[in-house]
């Protein structure tokens, strides 16, 4: 089975903290993703990378930055964190596509309050 | 227009009953389905991929209809563990190994 691991399943920081979201996966898969969840709004792709030290913007990077120096680890960085950012946040990782796309396996997901 | 849509529900059901959900996707060049189960405050969760000819497993079945761009997932017998929200996915051909994600259909199975 695959197994991701989110470093903290609950967090607390204070507004204009540097906060660290770390995830690791086990399966050596290329592609990992960082998404927020949020009521009503879904699953939101931050950004996500193809390879060690590549990375690309998704749909609301403003804010993020990642960080991929190994194959299994993923780090999401909130700069300079605000209250909008107070929500839930999931990693997710999948192996290349081979013909078709592949399915992504997601960790347990930090639940991350900015106060 | 989304490019995934889903009925937000809630399905409300009676134990033992059958509930089917729909996803519409507005990319003809999508090439992957895949249907997930989240529970309350959990990640989501793989429940099964979504082929061309279908695809079941025990009491969920899964359809793909290309010519108007949905998918189903229905659900026989229902159980009250079945509570939580169903979640589709689908891959744009263009999008590499991105999945897009619709908003989620609750499901509630009532004793």
């Amino acid at each position: 089975d695959v197994k991701v691991t989110q470093s903290s399943r609950y967090l607390v920081k204070r507004t204009g903290e540097k906060v660290f979201l770390e995830c690791v996966q086990d399966m050596d898969h290329e592609n990992m993703f960082w998404y927020r969840q949020d009521p009503g709004l879904g699953l939101r792709l931050i950004y996500f990378s193809y390879d060690v030290k590549m990375k690309e913007k998704g749909d609301i990077p403003e804010g993020y930055s990642v960080s991929r120096e190994k194959k299994e680890r993923f780090s999401l960085i909130l700069e300079s964190a605000s209250t909008n950012q107070t929500s839930m946040y999931l990693c997710a990782s999948s192996p290349p596509r081979q013909g078709r796309g592949q399915p992504q396996h997601f960790g347990d997901g930090t639940r991350l309050s900015i106060l | 227009r989304k490019e995934v849509e889903q009925d937000p529900g809630p399905f409300n059901v009676p134990e033992g009953a059958t509930v089917a959900f729909n996803c519409t996707y507005s990319n003809s060049a999508s090439q992957s389905f895949f249907w997930y189960r989240q529970d309350c405050r959990k990640e989501p969760k793989l429940l099964m991929s979504v082929y061309s000819s279908g695809n079941e497993d025990g009491r969920f079945t899964a359809q793909l209809n290309r010519a108007s761009q949905y998918i189903s997932l229905l659900i026989r017998d229902s159980k009250l563990s079945d509570s939580a929200t169903y979640l589709c996915a689908v891959t744009p051909l263009e999008y590499g190994n991105k999945l897009v994600f619709g908003a989620g259909t609750i499901l509630r199975v009532k004793s």
